[in-house]
């Protein structure tokens, strides 16, 4: 059973405010990954990171920003939040040996 | 590029009856492919792979062959049940690129009555 924690699962919030989105993984996993979900269920990397101090942008491009400073850790930063940002996002990572990612449960964000 | 294409759904069934969830793919090289599970409000569970031509990856009642001469890897469970109601992504490793990530179909909602 793979661990990987998000917190928090629902967040409604004002525009303008700044959020950040907590995601941690006790597996010691390299690679992590931040995945926007549309309502339509469809899939978009936002960002990726291959370890500690590096970060890339995925394939949608996001306003949000991460950091990787310790290797479980892997948040994701909205500085100004706006109601286009609402949205489902999940935290991925993965291991050296396979290529399989593991999730986290998600995070729910409504910005009104 | 590599992409996956899934079928659009949703699929209804009623309980017990035959599921087939098609997934075709477009890869360079040997891909891994994944069958994912998402039920309502959580995140994305891993529910077969197979690694190389031919494997047969299964889980929990479902079961998927990976088809290299026809690029498929097509999921099927011989008796639904209402609890397998979920969305389904299939998935490829995009061995090539420098992160290894997998490209997703865009999954295919399942809703089995009773």
């Amino acid at each position: 059973e793979a661990d990987i924690y998000q917190t928090p699962r629902y967040l409604v919030i004002g525009t303008g405010k700044k959020i950040t989105l907590e995601c941690s993984q006790t597996m010691g996993h390299d690679k992590m990954y931040w995945y926007q979900q549309d309502p339509g269920m469809e899939l978009h990397l936002i960002h990726y990171s291959y370890g500690v101090n590096s970060t890339e942008k995925g394939d949608l491009s996001s306003e949000s920003t991460v950091s990787r400073i310790r290797t479980e850790h892997f948040p994701l930063t909205l500085e100004s939040a706006r109601p286009s940002h609402t949205s489902q996002y999940l935290c991925a990572s993965r291991g050296q040996a396979s290529y399989e990612q593991y999730f986290g449960p998600g995070t729910r964000l409504t910005v009104t | 590029g590599n992409s996956v294409t899934q079928m659009e759904g949703p699929v209804t069934l009623s309980e017990e009856a035959f599921l087939t969830i098609n997934c075709t793919y477009t890869a360079t090289g040997y891909p891994s492919l994944f069958w994912y599970v998402q039920y309502p409000g959580e995140g994305l569970q891993l529910l077969l792979k197979a690694t190389k031509a031919d494997d047969k990856g299964s889980n929990k009642g479902f079961e998927a062959t990976y088809r290299k001469e026809t690029t498929s890897f097509h999921l099927e469970k011989g008796s639904v049940q209402v609890s397998d109601s979920a969305v389904y992504f299939c998935a490829l490793s995009d061995r090539g690129g420098a992160t290894n990530k997998l490209i997703f179909g865009t999954g295919t909602l399942l809703a089995v009555q009773p």
